[in-house]
């Protein structure tokens, strides 16, 4: 059963970068599959964030604009997300989670992380 | 970007109702409507895609009905573990967005 877990700073200062890695076992990032961030404000729902393929072919949500960078490292078989200029509005626990392609459903998740952006 | 809008919120049930939620997508996605469970504190957990495929291991009192823009999750008997929030998901494009959830409590 392929698993996944978050990594990062638990805090982040605002107008900084919040970084976040997410290393998967089980299962190869080189085989197949996108690998997604989503994430929940506390008492809120979901937001998908942006996603990568092991090629490095990316997906990003227009709501983050040019904020946000995911980025996949096979060696290590993890992949990671930058979002900079943070600001509290970020405060939110970041899930990744592995998608299939064409169906495009997130079919495994990390357990998630929660990120508070203050000062 | 393709809106979902879930209904109910929320909603009250008894262990062996039939619980029916419904989630409508802003414009025609065809079949691709995916299903979540979250229970509090933890990770969503797939159980439906492609409007009516159960995923491996999700309970035959699980059902996914729908096309278009329409769709629906019924849980045939409710059990006490089914209590959780529920999410749709379109990915219909590949900007992907989720219902703003509905959940499901005693």
């Amino acid at each position: 059963q392929v698993q996944l877990q978050e990594s990062g700073p638990r805090l982040v200062k605002p107008s900084e970068t919040l970084s976040l890695t997410c290393a998967v076992s089980n299962y190869s990032i080189s085989n197949g599959y996108n690998w997604g961030w989503i994430r929940q404000p506390p008492g809120k729902g979901l937001e998908w964030i942006a996603s990568i393929y092991h090629s490095g072919t990316t997906y990003y949500n227009p709501s983050f604009k040019s904020r946000v960078t995911i980025s996949v490292d096979t060696s290590k078989n993890q992949f990671s997300l930058n979002m900079n200029s943070v600001t509290a509005a970020d405060t939110a626990v970041y899930y990744c989670a592995r998608q299939t392609q064409v169906l495009w459903y997130f079919d495994n998740w990390g357990q998630g992380t929660l990120v508070s952006v203050s000062s | 970007d393709i809106q979902m809008t879930q209904s109910p919120s929320s909603l009250s049930a008894s262990v062996g109702d039939r619980v029916t939620i419904t989630c409508r997508a802003s414009q025609y996605i065809s079949d691709y409507l995916n299903w979540y469970q979250q229970k509090p504190g933890k990770a969503p957990k797939f159980l439906i895609y492609a409007a009516s495929s159960l995923h491996r291991g999700v309970p035959l009192r699980f059902s996914g009905s729908g096309s278009g823009t329409d769709f629906t999750l019924t849980i045939s008997s409710l059990q006490p573990e089914d209590f959780a929030t529920y999410y749709c998901q379109h990915s219909y494009t590949t900007r992907w967005t989720f219902g703003q959830g509905t959940k499901v409590e005693v």
